[in-house]
C-alpha cells in the first residue's frame, strides 16, 4: 500500500549544498510531478512528467532540476540551495482510472536551507 | 501561476455542524479533485469528480461537480474533531497533464 514514497523526509541544508529528492510510484502511473507548498501560497508546480523519458517546466522550475529515471521514479535535484527554497515538497503521481485522471501525493519532505 | 478560488479561508464550526466550502474558475475543468492535509503529511484524495453535475459521496462528505463545469463544492455533514485540516480542490483540464489547486480552506472544530 505505498503509493508515492519519496525521501528524504526532512532535510537542513546549507546556502550553496546541492541535494536530490527522490521519489518513486508503484501505481504504474504514467505522469508524474514535483510541487512545493508554501504558507498562503498553495501547491505550486515545479516540474512534471508526463510519460517516462519526458520532463516540462511548471510554474516555479528556476533553481530545480529534475530525472525522470524510468516510470517509477522522478527524482528534484537542488544544485545550489537557497533560502527561497525552504519549503515543503510534495512528489505526485497521476494515472487513469475507469472514470478519469487523479492526482496522488506522497507524505512530503521538508526542507530549510540555512 | 494560475489557481482556483477556493472559499471560504478558515472556518471555525461547532463539533456536529455542517460545512460547505467550494472552488471556482475561470476556465472549464474536465476533472475535478477533493483533498484534506493534515499537519505534516501530504494531501489525500477524497472525492474524485469527471462529470458536470455529478454528485458523490465519501461517509459524512459530499462533492459535486458544477453544472457549468467552472465549479465543485464539498460539504461535510456533522462535523466532528477529527476534520480538522486544509481542504484542497483541484482541477483538470481535457488533453492537459497539469493541476490545478485551490489555495485551500482551513477548518477547525471546536468540541
Amino acid at each position: 500500500n505505498a503509493g508515492v514514497t519519496q525521501t528524504p523526509k526532512f532535510q537542513v541544508l546549507k546556502t550553496g549544498q546541492s541535494m536530490t529528492l527522490q521519489c518513486a510510484q508503484d501505481m504504474n502511473h504514467n505522469s508524474m510531478y514535483w510541487y512545493r507548498q508554501d504558507p498562503g501560497m498553495g501547491l505550486r508546480l515545479i516540474y512534471y512528467s508526463a510519460s517516462e523519458g519526458t520532463t516540462d517546466k511548471g510554474e516555479v522550475p528556476n533553481g530545480y532540476n529534475v530525472s525522470r529515471l524510468n516510470k517509477r521514479e522522478f527524482s528534484l535535484r537542488l544544485e545550489s540551495a537557497a533560502p527561497s527554497q525552504t519549503s515543503v515538497y510534495f512528489c505526485a503521481s497521476s494515472g487513469a482510472t475507469l472514470s478519469g485522471n487523479t492526482i496522488y501525493f506522497g507524505e512530503g519532505s521538508w526542507l530549510t536551507v540555512v | 501561476g494560475q489557481q482556483l478560488n477556493q472559499s471560504p479561508q478558515s472556518m471555525f464550526i461547532q463539533e456536529g455542524e455542517d460545512v460547505s466550502m467550494n472552488c471556482t474558475s475561470s476556465s472549464i475543468f474536465n476533472t475535478w479533485l477533493w483533498y484534506k492535509q493534515e499537519p505534516g503529511e501530504g494531501p489525500v484524495l477524497l472525492i474524485a469528480l469527471y462529470k458536470a453535475g455529478e454528485l458523490t459521496s465519501n461517509g459524512r462528505l459530499t462533492a459535486q461537480f458544477g453544472i457549468t463545469r467552472k465549479d465543485s463544492f464539498l460539504n461535510i455533514s456533522a462535523s466532528i474533531p477529527s476534520d480538522v485540516g486544509i481542504y484542497f480542490c483541484a482541477g483538470q483540464r481535457r488533453g492537459t497533464y497539469k493541476y490545478i489547486f485551490g489555495t485551500g480552506t482551513r477548518l477547525k472544530v471546536l468540541a
